[in-house]
């Protein structure tokens, strides 16, 4: 079975600082993709940032980046420079190369303070 | 562009009775896929269509259907409702089926079970 895990229901940072967020996945396949959604207070979910499992380069989307860590199954969303509008939660999700369904981990609940 | 639209927003419906959610995606896209967001299971997979049929369902009980029509629109019906169906149903749009292209989301159609 494919599970996502979000272990930080909540976490906060101060305006301006850095904060990571934690999503770990479970898969016996090789080929998949990784994402991280952003779903703000208005209920709208945006697409943050992709990786493609076979690339080894980590993703970076202007003041968003990942980790990916294949081997240990760990895929975690760094926010640099934290403004305002990223409060919002967040949501990792994982799709196999050739699946057909995303798995969404539970979501992490991110508040920026001014 | 218009994004993802869900019809009604919201919604109030007694136990028993039966629900349609209507989703219209962006112009051009032909795939279709709905999900339930509840708190601490964050999204769940119900099922995706494309072109009209379904390619893939979720683990969710019969008494959720759903279909899509010619013009991509789609709607989702749900039958004998329960208390725990209680959720906010997403729906997300992309061009075509597979990994390769973007799910873009609905705002969500707010569903209380009373």
């Amino acid at each position: 079975a494919q599970t996502v895990t979000q272990s930080q229901p909540e976490m906060s940072v101060q305006e301006a600082e850095t904060v990571t967020l934690s999503c770990t996945y479970d898969t016996s396949e090789n080929n998949y993709y990784l994402f991280w959604y952003k779903q703000p207070p208005s209920r709208q979910m945006i697409l943050v940032i992709r990786q493609e499992a076979y690339k080894q380069q980590n993703a970076t989307e202007n003041r968003f980046s990942v980790n990916f860590q294949k081997a240990a199954k760990s895929f975690s969303l760094k926010i640099s420079d934290s403004q305002l509008g990223d409060t919002a939660m967040y949501f990792c999700a994982f799709i196999h190369l050739t699946g057909n369904q995303f798995y969404f981990g539970t979501g992490t609940s991110l508040t920026v303070i001014p | 562009k218009a994004g993802v639209t869900q019809t009604p927003r919201y919604l109030i419906k007694t136990r028993g009775q039966q629900v349609t959610l209507s989703c219209s995606p962006i112009s051009g896209h032909r795939s279709v896929s709905w999900y339930q967001q509840t708190p601490g299971q964050g999204l769940q997979f119900l099922f995706e269509y494309f072109s009209e049929t379904q390619r893939n369902k979720g683990n969710f009980p019969g008494r959720f259907s759903g279909r899509q029509f010619s013009n991509s629109r789609s709607e989702m019906n749900v039958s004998t409702l329960e208390l725990g169906d209680s959720a906010l149903y997403l729906c997300a749009s992309s061009l075509g089926a597979g990994t390769a292209y973007e799910q873009y989301f609905g705002p969500g159609t707010r569903l209380t079970v009373t």
